[in-house]
């Protein structure tokens, strides 16, 4: 069955940085935009970037632009997130999510917490 | 951005009974393949969203009959026509038609 997981989540400082993973299975993953997904209490669930299959089309909301990059690699079957200079709103439950705009299947989530 | 608003943000219900929840956007949703992207999800506390509508009107495996999606345009509404208890927790619907795809604030439901 589908199944996506996440790891890399972790406390950081401001203007630190992270890389998350999520690890796919389960589906034929070259067939498929990967996505991240962020959820705060504060200003609920945000789409923070995705990729095309090859790799070679991504897009990021424009709070993440510039500070965020979204890759995978289709031999592992993974999709990452290199967060760069994290900020105390990058704050979030990270969700790694398919397909784009719909959004079937979710994994767990991973939570990134930023403070000082 | 598509501003995505839901009403209302909470719903306090008796099992058994009917719900419906309105989701409406600041641009219409039909995107260049003819398709609308409204999408409706749950989420249960502690648990990841899991999609129950798909496009407007699609549900997905596995999910109730009872779940009902319609609309078009800009005004959409997901309807349970019998509440039960499984079905507390948060409804959000999303567009994935403009980009930044946008989720409404989500409503919050609990049986009465």
């Amino acid at each position: 069955q589908v199944q996506l997981v996440e790891s890399g989540g972790d406390l950081v400082e401001p203007g630190g940085s992270l890389r998350l993973s999520c690890a796919a299975s389960g589906f034929i993953f070259t067939d498929y935009y990967m996505n991240w997904i962020r959820q705060t209490p504060g200003r609920g669930l945000e789409w923070v970037a995705y990729i095309s299959q090859s790799g070679h089309v991504v897009n990021y909301a424009d709070s993440v632009r510039g500070r965020f990059t979204i890759s995978r690699d289709n031999v592992k079957r993974s999709v990452y997130l290199q967060m760069n200079g994290l900020r105390v709103d990058d704050t979030a439950v990270y969700y790694c999510a398919f397909p784009a705009r719909l959004a079937q299947s979710w994994g767990q989530g991973t939570v990134v917490i930023v403070s000082p | 951005d598509v501003v995505v608003t839901q009403s209302p943000l909470s719903l306090s219900v008796t099992l058994g009974q009917p719900a419906s929840i309105s989701c409406r956007t600041t641009e219409g949703l039909v995107y260049s393949d003819g398709s609308t992207y409204l999408n409706w999800f749950h989420q249960r506390p502690g648990q990841s969203p899991r999609r129950l509508i798909y496009k407007v009107s699609n549900r997905d495996s596995g999910v109730p009959y009872r779940f009902s999606g319609s609309g078009s345009g800009t005004d959409f509404t997901l309807e349970i026509s019998r509440v039960e208890a499984e079905d507390v927790g948060i409804f959000y619907c999303m567009q994935g038609t403009h980009w930044p795809w946008t989720f409404g604030q989500g409503t919050k439901v609990e049986i009465k």
